[in-house]
């Protein structure tokens, strides 16, 4: 199984900064089949990136992924007051069972 | 719109059993692979189960293999998972969730439901 290790755990910063979230693999992941979705309180996660670098539909180019093998990073450009949420990597290729990692809060400084 | 609506959580003792159902509407059910996803109180996400578009295929996580059971009825654009022999640990708000594209098994989850949750407990 491969093991994703978000970092950092909190990441406390100001609206209009920039986040840069990190993920590793255990192990490479396969065809870059990596997703990052974030999720506010009492809502479900929400899908922002796919195979690594793609955005979801409908989100801001604001939200960017990138990485290969084992490493790979969200990057936010700049923070709105709505992006201040924990944000999970997942990856989905390398056997059929999923695995997530444990998660990145973005918080207000 | 596209929608999952879980349900069926409740209360449940230890050793117990309890159907989790995830209505699916606006779009092809029986084209998607679903997927089960749990997340504990205060947690982070858990990836139960997935079955194929068919039922053909289905997969469980270690910590629930043997005890949970996924399956789908197409016909009522369904899923379901049979959970059994409870424990204190499966306490969780349960999502289903559909990957973006069809005919696929490996793929991102583009639209979760609200959840149901389960609490075991005595």
């Amino acid at each position: 199984e491969i093991v994703l290790t978000q970092s950092p755990g909190t990441l406390s910063l100001s609206p209009g900064e920039r986040a840069t979230l990190s993920c590793r693999a255990s192990q490479s992941v396969s065809s870059s089949y990596l997703a990052w979705y974030q999720q506010k309180p009492g809502q479900a996660p929400r899908l922002l990136i796919y195979g690594a670098s793609s955005r979801a539909t409908g989100i801001p180019d604001r939200f960017s992924g990138s990485g290969s093998g084992t490493d790979f990073t969200l990057t936010i450009s700049r923070l709105e007051p709505e992006d201040f949420a924990v944000y999970y990597c997942q990856q989905y290729g390398s056997s059929p069972r999923v695995t997530f990692g444990g998660g990145t809060k973005v918080e207000i400084k | 719109e596209v929608q999952l609506v879980e349900s069926g959580g409740v209360v449940v003792q230890p050793g117990g059993s309890l159907r989790l159902s995830c209505a699916a509407s606006g779009f092809t059910f029986d084209d998607y692979t679903m997927h089960w996803v749990r997340q504990a109180p205060g947690k982070g996400l858990e990836w139960v189960s997935l079955i194929s578009w068919d039922g053909g295929s289905t997969y469980y996580a270690d910590s629930v293999k043997g005890r949970f059971t996924i399956s789908r009825d197409n016909s009522k654009n369904s899923l379901y998972l049979q959970m059994n022999s409870l424990r204190t640990e499966d306490t969780a708000l349960y999502y289903c969730a559909k990957v973006q594209q069809d005919f696929t098994i490996y793929d991102a989850f583009d639209i979760w439901g609200q959840g149901t949750m389960v609490t075991v407990s005595s």
